[in-house]
């Protein structure tokens, strides 16, 4: 099964750039993902990192290294509307299938301060 | 892009009745639609996994009898809450997989159930 951690909480300045971590770990390896969740929303897809290295789409970056088990989702020069929970997710076949499910992270919440 | 309609947005209900959630995939076959859980302040918790034309996999815990899942076609997928109870109150979301091993997924937008 997969064991997926993540800090609760995260606080950081308007303008900023903050960095939330992700460790995993997973039985097989079908690639990370990371979402955005407003509250009262459904999550919304940012990034799916499946190779080592870092990934760049605009103010979000993702980072993977698969050896260590661990990713980073990076965001850069914040805005308020940024304040949301991120979620770090990993889809696994539970039943072995071909189904996968996403299992998630607790989420962290990030507040963004003037 | 790959969309997945959920009905209703926010229901309430009365403690013992059923509710009835929807999720239609608009443009493309959810072969498998996944049905999440969120309590406040909690992460996505999966319930259930149902496959068109089957019965659904359920998670541990999760009660199948309480928690009706019907996947009759290719393009809907719903969850019935039976005998709902405060307890049940929560923020449910479907998911449809569309990319080979995993490698996408679509939310419907959530119903939230208040059960009073």
């Amino acid at each position: 099964g997969q064991n997926i951690d993540q800090p609760t909480e995260m606080t950081a300045t308007e303008g900023a750039i903050v960095q939330i971590n992700c460790t995993y770990q997973t039985s097989g390896f079908n690639g990370l993902f990371w979402y955005q969740q407003h509250a009262g929303e459904a999550p919304t897809f940012l990034s799916y990192n499946v190779l080592d290295g870092l990934e760049e789409k605009g103010r979000f970056s993702s980072f993977l290294s698969r050896s260590k088990g661990y990713s980073y989702l990076l965001l850069k020069e914040l805005q308020m509307k940024d304040s949301a929970s991120y979620l770090c997710a990993a889809p696994e076949d539970h039943s072995g299938a071909g189904s996968y499910q996403l299992t998630f992270g607790k989420g962290t919440k990030l507040s963004v301060i003037p | 892009g790959a969309v997945v309609s959920q009905h209703p947005s926010w229901v309430i209900c009365k403690s013992g009745t059923s509710v009835k959630i929807e999720c239609r995939s608009l443009d493309f076959q959810a072969t498998t639609m996944f049905w999440y859980r969120q309590f406040p302040k909690q992460s996505l918790m999966l319930m259930a996994t149902s496959n068109e034309g089957s019965k659904a996999t359920y998670e541990q815990g999760v009660e199948k009898d309480k928690f009706l899942i019907n996947h009759a076609s290719l393009t809907l997928s719903t969850l019935t809450v039976t005998s709902a109870h405060p307890e049940d109150s929560s923020f449910y979301i479907c998911s449809a997989s569309h990319g080979a091993g995993g490698s996408g997924y679509t939310f419907g937008s959530g119903t939230r159930l208040t059960v009073v």
